[in-house]
């Protein structure tokens, strides 16, 4: 249980193009959903809060006109990449957190990541 | 705000022997505190949440402790295998009402044959 699954692992693109990222709770529901940006040797740094149906909460320094997050479903977010620049090239990995039930920890389950290069 | 360490930035260590982690936090009282595994160009995966109100839990061979007097949990991996080698993550919660985790930095954690 609790597997999270992120489309696609890896994406590169040019400079000024916009970059879609899927994220999916696949056999459980989620109440909130997380994106995270990881530079290589560093800690995963919160980007965003997402709940159904409502608007993203950013982080202090998160452009929410550049990182577009959709939260269409209970098992389903995205985040946009708007107008893609070399400096947004990173990993970025979305967790989508359980109320618990089914044996699960009420906690966040991480999808696998989404290397994003722009070049 | 709150601040999370975990003092070892790598650990290495001898196959068979146990594994001990550090993480201590600063400025806040969470109420419960997590352990994930992060493989490289993986996402973490979630091994063990641990209470303020319990001292101790196990999982299998891993074993983590919380002293909110010292604001220290230690994370414990026993007879250590090669495979357990990847970057372990201190989390904790930023705000109970929000839902949000804040990570410390990892320590990478070697096991050699």
């Amino acid at each position: 249980g609790a597997v999270v699954s992120q489309h696609p692992s890896r994406v590169i693109c040019k400079s000024g193009t916009s970059v879609k990222i899927e994220c999916r709770s696949l056999d459980f529901q989620a109440t909130t959903m997380f994106w995270y940006r990881q530079f290589p040797k560093q800690s995963l740094m919160l980007m965003a809060t997402s709940n159904e149906g409502s608007k993203a909460t950013y982080e202090q320094g998160v452009e929410k006109d550049k990182f577009l997050i959709n939260h269409a479903s209970l098992t389903l977010s995205t985040l946009t990449v708007t107008s893609a620049h070399p400096e947004d090239s990173s990993f970025y990995i979305c967790s989508a957190r359980t109320s618990g039930g089914q044996g699960l920890t009420d906690t966040q389950y991480f999808g696998p990541g989404t290397r994003l290069t722009v070049l | 705000s709150q601040k999370i360490e975990q003092n070892s930035e790598a650990l290495n260590i001898q196959e068979g022997k146990t594994a001990t982690l550090t993480c201590n936090y600063t400025n806040y009282s969470p109420a419960y505190l997590q352990w994930y595994r992060q493989d490289p160009g993986r996402g973490p995966v979630f091994l063990l949440l641990i209470r303020e109100n319990e001292k101790e839990k196990r999982k299998e061979r891993l074993k983590v402790t919380f002293d909110t007097t010292l604001k220290q949990s230690l994370f414990h991996i026993t007879a250590s295998q090669p495979a357990d080698s990847a970057t372990y993550l201190c989390a904790l919660d930023q705000d109970s009402s929000a839902s949000k985790i804040i990570f410390g930095s990892g320590t990478r954690l070697s096991i050699r044959p």
